[in-house]
């Protein structure tokens, strides 16, 4: 159980479009969706917090018109990178926290490379 | 906010030898502490986690410590595979009834280390 999704897993696309990233949380309800961004040899840098319903908390530094996130239902966020650049390349992930999770457990999605052209 | 400082960054060792990665962080509250195995490409995967009111967990060939005085924490992996090489992240969160507000949740992640074993 808690397995997590993201689609796609890798996507190419040229500079000034936008890409839009799936998490689903395929066997559990999640109130909470985590989106992360890891540059190569880096570790996870956590780009926003997305609560079903509501709108999306981002980290200092990260711009939320530009990374727009929409947490639509308890199984579905969504990613959208408007306007890539090649600065934007890079792997992003998201994690998914359980409606019932006493503790903090995150299960992660298996990532999606983007590489803007 | 909370900062983790993972080391060694890289860490090689043979098949059979004991493996050992140490993370420290910075604030007081964090009370929740799990370790994530990412293999090439993939997302990463929990293999343990400890909260703050113990000071010791295992789970087979793996274990986790923590000392809450001294804000540190570590990840023992015995009798290493070559299976086992991936880059192990921590990390550290606050949960729980006292916890609240924007920090509620958010995983700070340490550097990684790299993890080689040979056979």
């Amino acid at each position: 159980g808690a397995v997590v999704s993201q689609h796609p897993s890798w996507v190419i696309c040229k500079s000034g479009t936008s890409v839009k990233i799936e998490c689903r949380s395929l066997d559990f309800q999640a109130t909470t969706m985590f989106w992360y961004r890891q540059f190569p040899k880096q570790s996870l840098m956590l780009m926003a917090t997305s609560n079903e319903g509501s709108k999306a908390t981002y980290e200092q530094g990260v711009e939320k018109d530009k990374f727009l996130i929409n947490h639509a239902s308890l199984t579905l966020s969504t990613l959208t990178v408007t306007s890539a650049h090649p600065e934007d390349s890079s792997f992003y992930i998201c994690s998914a926290r359980a409606l019932t999770s006493a503790v903090n457990e995150q299960f992660f999605g298996p990532g999606t490379r983007l590489t803007v052209l | 906010g909370e900062n983790v400082e993972q080391h060694p960054s890289t860490l090689s060792v043979q098949e059979g030898d004991s493996a050992v990665i140490k993370c420290t962080y910075s604030d007081s509250a964090s009370n929740y502490f799990p370790w994530y195995k990412q293999e090439l490409g993939k997302g990463p995967q929990l293999i343990i986690d400890i909260r703050s009111n113990v000071g010791e967990k295992k789970d087979q060939r793996i274990a986790v410590t923590l000392n809450k005085t001294a804000k540190h924490f570590s990840l023992h992996i015995t009798e290493t595979q070559p299976e086992d090489s991936a880059v192990y992240f921590c990390a550290a969160s606050q949960v729980g009834d006292n916890a609240g507000g924007t920090s509620y949740g958010k995983l700070t992640f340490g550097q990684g280390t790299i993890l080689t074993v040979h056979p």
